[in-house]
């Protein structure tokens, strides 16, 4: 009953790094997201795919880019990190509920 | 972008006490939600409501529709040391996408035994 997951769970990248933070889900769901979770924020939309093959920008796309790589998987990368970048980031996916959200990746660019 | 004005942003409260929180948007949403989240876990779903003045319970929990449908709250009673946390509202427009579920920006709760 794995849900989702997501990988790495802490990761730590130099300014100007790359770096793909991937998620699966077993649900057989549609739609996928990938949020970003600041202190005092709460969580903001980076991008989302409503259905296999498409990919559409959430409210903070800026400096991301994502791939729906099948049903299961939707992975999240950051080609030039930069330390405005450090935040913890949940993938989640859902039907017609609310989202199921995986664990979450803690990220520090420094 | 659209935000939601979730409050009180801290409550402190002692181990039995009824604890009430809510969530205002300035925008009509056809669906509310409510998440908990631990720390260093996601957020898992409590309640969901799908209709203006719904009111739903989960156990302990009771959320309500705002028939305005610009508001939901939710109350938790004689809350227990689990239920600390961080709580988050989240609410989706009419005609919005998937991608449209905007989140308060949580109530963080403390509960001394």
């Amino acid at each position: 009953n794995a849900g989702v997951t997501q990988t790495p769970k802490f990761q730590v990248l130099k300014t100007g790094q790359s770096m793909t933070l991937q998620c699966a889900q077993d649900m057989n769901h549609n739609s996928m997201y990938w949020y970003r979770q600041d202190p005092g924020m709460g969580l903001r939309l980076i991008y989302y795919s409503a259905s296999e093959g498409t990919t559409d920008k959430g409210e903070v796309p800026n400096g991301y880019n994502v791939s729906r790589l099948n049903k299961r998987e939707f992975s999240l990368r950051l080609e030039s990190a930069a330390p405005s970048q450090t935040s913890v980031y949940f993938c989640a996916s859902s039907e017609a509920m609310g989202s199921t959200f995986g664990s979450g990746t803690r990220l520090t660019v420094v | 972008g659209q935000q939601l004005n979730q409050s009180p942003q801290s409550m402190f409260i002692q181990e039995g006490e009824d604890v009430s929180m809510n969530c205002t948007s300035s925008s009509i949403f056809n669906t509310w939600l409510w998440y908990k989240q631990e720390p260093g876990e996601g957020p898992v779903l409590l309640i969901a409501l799908y209709k203006a003045g719904e009111l739903t319970s989960n156990g302990r929990l009771t959320a309500q529709f705002g028939i305005t449908r610009k508001d939901s709250f939710l109350n938790i009673s004689a809350s227990i040391p689990s239920d600390v946390g961080i709580y988050f509202c989240a609410g989706r427009n009419y005609g919005g996408s998937q991608g449209n579920l905007i989140f308060g920006k949580g109530t963080k709760l403390s509960v001394k035994p």
